[in-house]
């Protein structure tokens, strides 16, 4: 079945960098859109970004956009989130999530595997 | 586009139906999807276009809508079914999420 693991997370300083890995499995992951969702505590979903499946595109949000990339290696199934310039508003769980269905881009699909997420906590 | 919800919380008694509304601030097409998130837990899809639900998920739950406005219901509410309900956008980036709705049992 599909398969899900964030890793990476940690407390990191304000101002510092973090990079978040998804291992991926039970699915042709090269065929997937793949996106990362955050959940500050106590606080709802925020979509952060999408690469397309073979990776030549991606958008990120607003709120992180110059200062968050997302990129993937579909030779060792894993999926990436570069952090740069933290700060306590990026204090959150790390989801990855897949699309419901293949595609050569990205949707328009729902996502409909989760991984358990990465915490990630800027404090100095 | 942004995505509201309300009420931003609603608690009802077991038995009870319990109706969310989403609004989308322009047209999405049919593409809504409403996730289940159970406390502690990670987000479920629970209904995508609208209204399919998703494999497993129990008949008292519906959705309906269009273009702009969309309504999940719980036509008799269960223990099982306390949690935050997210509406979220996917017919292009950014997929937005609404900001949830938490269901408690009276």
């Amino acid at each position: 079945q599909v398969q899900l693991e964030e890793s990476g997370g940690g407390v990191v300083q304000p101002g510092r960098s973090l990079r978040l890995s998804c291992a991926a499995s039970g699915f042709t992951f090269s065929s997937y859109a793949m996106h990362w969702v955050r959940q500050a505590p106590g606080k709802g979903l925020e979509w952060v970004s999408v690469v397309s499946s073979i990776g030549r595109n991606n958008y990120i949000a607003d709120s992180v956009r110059g200062r968050f990339t997302m990129s993937r290696d579909n030779s060792n199934n894993r999926l990436y989130l570069e952090m740069n310039s933290l700060t306590a508003e990026d204090t959150a769980v790390y989801y990855c999530a897949k699309e419901a269905s293949s595609s050569s881009y990205w949707g328009p699909y729902p996502f409909d595997s989760w991984g358990r997420g990465s915490l990630v906590t800027v404090s100095s | 586009i942004q995505m509201t919800q309300s009420p931003s919380s609603v608690s009802a008694s077991v038995g009870d139906r319990v109706t969310i509304t989403c609004r989308a601030s322009q047209g999405i097409d049919n593409y809504l999807a409403w996730y289940q998130q159970k406390p502690g837990k990670v987000p479920e899809l629970l209904i995508s276009g609208v209204s399919t639900l998703q494999s497993g998920v129990p008949s008292r739950f519906s959705g309906s809508g269009s273009g702009t406005q969309f309504t999940l219901t719980i036509s008799s509410l269960q223990p099982e079914d306390v949690a935050t309900y997210y509406c979220q956008k996917y017919n292009a980036a950014p997929f937005t999420f609404g900001p949830g709705t938490t269901v408690h049992i009276q």
